[in-house]
């Protein structure tokens, strides 16, 4: 069965900490994956997909195939990036609309 | 250019009301889907459109009715409302090229409260 699973329901870190958010996902054959956040009563936002391999707002995610595994990671976290955080999996190489989200991470950044 | 359009952002609706929640996209995008969003459950797809006439369930169907006449519209159909569809609704729209998934961008959403 296709599944998002973000083990972490809630983190907290102090400003200036190190983030890993924790996404594992179980699919057969070949994913796109995705992290999408979404700060307080806002849309959805993209914020990182492996085929692109970007670096956005100093957040970066490694698919790593071995492990099943796309935790999304940040050296030094900000306020700013308290939010809701969304690891989604699009099982059929394409969007065709139909992407598989994980329960979601509220991440926390206290001063 | 908009993006992913819904109406209305908030609603009140009694047990048994039926109600249509609008998404609207100006980006000639193929699909189109509709999830919902509650505290401790991510989001969970309801229904899907890959174009106009063609309309397939996600994983939350139940209750709930849509169609695609057209590329822009999707609207999402609460045939008789319930309490358990107390949640955020969120539209996206999105297209494919080259195999890969491009320009997935989500409405502001709809919150609906059923009493």
């Amino acid at each position: 069965a296709q599944r998002v699973t973000q083990p972490e329901k809630l983190l907290s870190v102090f400003k200036g900490a190190p983030v890993e958010l924790k996404c594992n996902y179980s699919y057969s054959g070949s994913p796109e994956l995705f992290w999408y956040v979404q700060y307080s009563r806002q849309r959805l936002q993209l914020l990182l997909r492996h085929i692109s391999r970007e670096s956005i707002k100093g957040f970066t995610a490694d698919l790593n195939k071995g492990e099943t595994s796309f935790h999304l990671k940040k050296p030094f976290a900000q306020e700013e990036d308290s939010a809701m955080y969304y690891c989604a999996l699009s099982p059929y190489g394409g969007s065709q609309g139909n992407l598989i989200f994980g329960k979601g991470t509220k991440l926390s950044v206290k001063p | 250019n908009a993006g992913v359009t819904q109406t209305p952002k908030f609603q009140v609706l009694k047990t048994g009301q039926s109600m249509t929640l609008q998404c609207a996209q100006d980006m000639n995008h193929e699909y189109m889907s509709w999830y919902r969003q509650d505290p401790g459950m991510g989001l969970r797809l309801i229904h899907y459109s890959v174009g106009a006439g063609i309309t397939d369930q996600g994983e939350v169907p139940n209750g709930y009715n849509v169609s695609r006449s057209t590329t822009e519209d999707f609207p999402l159909r609460l045939l008789s409302a319930a309490p358990s569809q107390t949640s955020v609704y969120f539209c996206a729209s999105s297209y494919e090229q080259g195999g890969d998934p491009y320009g997935y961008t989500f409405g502001s959403g709809t919150r609906l409260t059923v009493v």
